[in-house]
């Protein structure tokens, strides 16, 4: 099975608070790319970050970092000192290189960030 | 800014009658997505253009079709919007590579009424 799971369905925090969003994936490929969006009330996807399956290096952009690890097939994803702003839907996705332009997106977890 | 553009943002037609709805990109991107979301759900991919081909997918219903004329604009054809086609349509371009990724639109409201 190519999948894509989000348990989280709703958090909810404190400003200021760190939150890590989950996700775990499976895929039968070697080769693949793991994303993270991040979908605000008005609508867009917004592009936050490309993993590719042979690069196991974290990532940090300023509030956000990511942590990859293919022992666990996760790719969670990290929110410092959270920002009402932050609040959205997040979602993470999976592209085999297989399914060649079909992304597998997980169900999402919807993010709220408390004053 | 390169970007994509969607028009309009908010639809509203009536049960039956069509819809089209528009997206534009000024990246150059080869390829062209149309995904449909509705409410508390994933975006599903309806179709896409890779150049001039296009690629349906197996579960789409044929009430949706796509033009694209050229390669900085794509169309969503609804023939005969239901009111299960109510939802967010999601137009999305990536480069070359298949698995590059993808650029998303702001997304078109379809109300159906």
């Amino acid at each position: 099975a190519q999948k894509v799971t989000q348990a989280q369905t709703e958090i909810s925090v404190v400003e200021k608070e760190d939150v890590t969003l989950d996700c775990v994936y499976e895929t039968r490929d070697t080769t693949y790319y793991l994303f993270w969006y991040k979908q605000p009330p008005s609508g867009e996807l917004v592009f936050l970050i490309r993993r590719n399956s042979f690069d196991e290096q974290n990532e940090i952009s300023g509030r956000y970092s990511w942590n990859f690890q293919k022992s666990t097939s996760s790719f969670n994803f990290t929110i410092t000192a959270s920002q009402v702003v932050d609040s959205a839907v997040y979602f993470c996705a999976l592209n085999p290189y297989s399914s060649a332009s079909k992304i597998i997106f997980g169900s999402g977890t919807r993010l709220s960030i408390r004053p | 800014d390169a970007m994509v553009i969607q028009n309009p943002r908010y639809q509203v037609t009536q049960f039956g009658k069509p819809v089209t709805l528009s997206c534009s990109q000024t990246l150059n991107h080869n390829v062209m997505y149309w995904y449909q979301q509705k409410s508390s759900q994933a975006p599903k991919l309806l179709f896409h253009y890779y150049d001039k081909d296009f690629n349906n997918e197996a579960d789409t219903p044929d009430n949706f079709q796509s033009r694209r004329p050229n390669t900085s604009f794509c169309f969503l054809d609804i023939r005969s919007p239901g009111l299960g086609d109510a939802a967010m349509y999601l137009c999305a371009t990536s480069s070359n590579m298949p698995t590059d990724t993808q650029y998303f639109g702001p997304g078109t409201r379809l109300t159906v009424l």
